[in-house]
């Protein structure tokens, strides 16, 4: 299984743009990215998913350089409850014996 | 996206009681279930996978006598704490996993909150 590691903590303020960088050394060819959001006493919520280049959706943007050994999960305009802890797991997108391993995640606090 | 609930939401507990934790996915067949625990200020540990109809698989330091886990049909797992101490308070999560058009898709549920007194 493909270890990550990112920053333990993070501070932003409101409406600035945050990123996140994560790396996944020896993540395999047929792994995908995904991160995820978590806020306390919840369970953690699907953020984004991709494989190569860029990818973005209505919360967020993910991107992930030509040898996939990181990816930067982007937030743009963070807002006070964006406040959470983010995760990326790497992992195949099909198949049965992908067991989803969490690593310490990164705490984002975003300052007034 | 798809729904995974859990029952209850927290649980406050006597000392050598068990507690039942039921996981259960809404509006999907999951096709393995997951569960985690999580200790105040610190990531997601697994501690078993199971799929339908069989023993779950537990990680290395879970004991499974004292962590039930019942996978009885596609839609609903049960996590057991037996004979619980206060060292087993802490914030269970259960994740629940459908394979759709060949990816896979993993959806968590919102957690219970164990109090062991």
């Amino acid at each position: 299984l493909a270890k990550t590691t990112q920053p333990i903590s993070m501070d932003s303020y409101e409406g600035q743009e945050v990123n996140i960088t994560c790396s996944h050394n020896n993540i395999a060819t047929n792994d995908y990215i995904t991160w995820y959001q978590q806020f306390p006493s919840q369970g953690p919520r699907f953020i984004i998913q991709g494989y190569k280049t860029k990818v973005t959706n209505e919360v967020a943007s993910l991107f992930i350089p030509a040898d996939r050994k990181s990816s930067t999960l982007s937030l743009p305009r963070v807002s006070l409850s964006d406040t959470a802890v983010y995760y990326c797991l790497v992992g195949p997108a099909s198949g049965g014996s992908y067991i989803p391993t969490f690593g310490r995640g990164t705490s984002l606090i975003v300052h007034p | 996206g798809a729904v995974v609930s859990q029952h209850p939401s927290r649980v406050i507990c006597k000392s050598g009681t068990s507690v039942k934790i039921e996981c259960r996915s809404l509006d999907f067949q999951a096709t393995t279930m997951f569960w985690y625990r999580q200790f105040p200020k610190q990531s997601l540990m697994l501690m078993a996978t199971s799929n339908e109809g069989s023993k779950a698989t537990y990680e290395q330091g879970v004991e499974k006598d004292k962590f039930l886990i019942n996978h009885a049909s596609l839609t609903l797992s049960t996590l057991t704490v037996t004979s619980a101490h206060p060292e087993d308070s802490s914030f269970y999560i259960c994740s629940a996993r459908v394979e759709l058009a060949g990816d896979n898709e993993q959806f968590f549920g919102p957690g219970t909150r164990l109090t062991v007194l």
